[in-house]
């Protein structure tokens, strides 16, 4: 079946540091690849998004490329900032299929 | 962009009370959902509302624990029944909207503590 798998938190890093999440995938044909995040007491926004292999979602300086021969999306930025402490959740979803699949979730703090 | 809410945003019940949870949204949608977020985990799909007619549950959800009603485009409600500590959780809805396959909006959630 379909499902998400991505790196266990939490991860803590300071300031203007390089963050990457992992997140790869097991799915049958070509789902959508979705990064959603989830501020403290809120619901989840989506951050970013792709359809296709090769496709590059971003957005608020956040990116994620659909890798089809990896099976993988992980999420990058190049300067986090305090403001980005979040949990990030990884999601699949394929077409005309009500099921979208949610991986774990991964807690990020950022220290100034 | 389009607004999605939910009332309550939280609440504290006592055991075998029941909490209707409504989800509004201020344009048409395709398709309404219903996921539980148990403390500190991912989502779980609990239903899918479809208006008109029954919801669609998933294995391990069923109608008289979680009746979930969708008398139009954009207004769902979701009522956890009979309710025991273990139900406490986030309940979130989220929406399509026409167009947009595939991706799925969320409402902020409701924060239910069940004593």
């Amino acid at each position: 079946g379909n499902s998400v798998t991505q790196m266990e938190g939490p991860v803590t890093l300071s300031e203007e540091a390089f963050l990457t999440i992992n997140c790869t995938y097991t799915a049958t044909g070509y789902p959508s690849l979705f990064w959603y995040v989830q501020y403290p007491g809120e619901g989840l926004q989506l951050l970013l998004k792709a359809t296709k292999a090769d496709d590059k979602g971003s957005n608020k300086g956040f990116e994620a490329t659909y890798r089809k021969e990896t099976t993988s999306f992980h999420l990058e930025k190049g300067s986090v900032q305090v403001s980005d402490s979040a949990v990030y959740f990884c999601a699949l979803s394929r077409y005309n299929n009500n099921d979208m699949r949610f991986g774990a979730g991964t807690r990020l703090t950022v220290k100034p | 962009s389009a607004v999605i809410s939910q009332k309550p945003s939280r609440d504290i019940c006592q055991r075998g009370t029941s909490l209707t949870i409504q989800c509004q949204v201020d344009s048409q949608v395709t398709m309404m959902f219903w996921y539980r977020q148990q403390p500190g985990q991912s989502l779980t799909l609990i239903a899918t509302a479809n208006q008109g007619s029954e919801a669609t549950y998933e294995s391990g959800f069923v109608i008289d624990k979680f009746p979930i009603s969708r008398p139009n485009l954009t207004f769902s409600t979701l009522t956890v029944s009979n309710m025991s500590p273990e139900d406490s959780s986030i309940y979130l809805c989220s929406v399509r909207f026409p167009g947009v396959q595939e991706t799925q909006y969320f409402g902020p959630g409701t924060r239910l503590l069940v004593l």
